[in-house]
């Protein structure tokens, strides 16, 4: 168990819908990290928070959007969904702001997300 | 670009014999790198590390991996695999100045035969 706690664990909405994933950390980490996987794009980055503001962002889409809240929990938010956003999104929480190369990261067990 | 590179989809290998996963990066500056490890149904797990020093990097569950600059390589090797370690491996880097998106490999799936 990495202390990473990521809700719900599948998710199957149709296209056009608008769902929110939940991520809470480890205890103590200020940072948290979102990931897509998927079959065609692989692993990657879409988002980093560090104690509430947003740190990082990589390949996230404008109809996709993240907060972190005061308990530094984290909510991703997926909107006009599409067939190609079925994925599996994961999270990640690290203790540092740096990026995840100065301190170890540890990942949720994601979410899978089928879009019909 | 950035980018990181497995070049085997799929691995199989006998209960018992080595291992070795190939990984390939492409950076202005040599990266922080790292080997995960993803078994089904699961997260990622970090095995290991490299940021600099000791090109031969030991880490969890008997895995080590060796940095070779000159061939862009970052291989994870193991003597002796066992049944358990059947899963999916990534490879991914962090370049010094590249922000914090950690770039991934797109993963070896590695099955163990009895």
């Amino acid at each position: 168990d990495s202390g990473v706690t990521q809700t719900p664990k599948h998710l199957i909405t149709a296209t056009g819908q608008r769902v929110t994933l939940r991520c809470s950390p480890r205890s103590g980490d200020l940072s948290v990290y979102w990931y897509q996987q998927s079959l065609d794009q692989g692993l990657q980055f879409l988002i980093q928070y560090y104690n509430g503001e947003e740190r990082a962002k990589g390949n996230i889409l404008e109809r996709f959007s993240a907060q972190q809240f005061p308990d530094l929990h984290s909510e991703l938010n997926l909107s006009s969904l599409e067939l190609g956003d079925s994925a599996l999104y994961f999270c990640a929480s690290s203790a540092g702001s740096g990026g995840l190369g100065d301190t170890e990261a540890f990942f949720g067990q994601g979410t899978r997300l089928t879009v019909v | 670009a950035q980018s990181v590179t497995q070049p085997d989809i799929h691995i199989t290998v006998s209960e018992g014999a080595s291992l070795e996963l190939r990984c390939n990066y492409s950076y202005g500056a040599t990266p922080y790198l790292f080997w995960y490890v993803q078994s089904p149904g699961q997260g990622l797990q970090l095995l290991l590390k490299y940021f600099s020093g000791d090109t031969l990097v030991q880490g969890i569950k008997g895995f080590e991996a060796e940095f070779k600059r000159s061939q862009s390589s970052f291989n994870l090797r193991k003597p002796s695999v066992h049944w358990s370690d059947a899963a999916e491996y990534f490879c991914a880097a962090l370049g010094v100045n590249a922000g914090n998106m950690l770039t991934f490999g797109g993963g070896t799936r590695l099955m163990v035969k009895p």
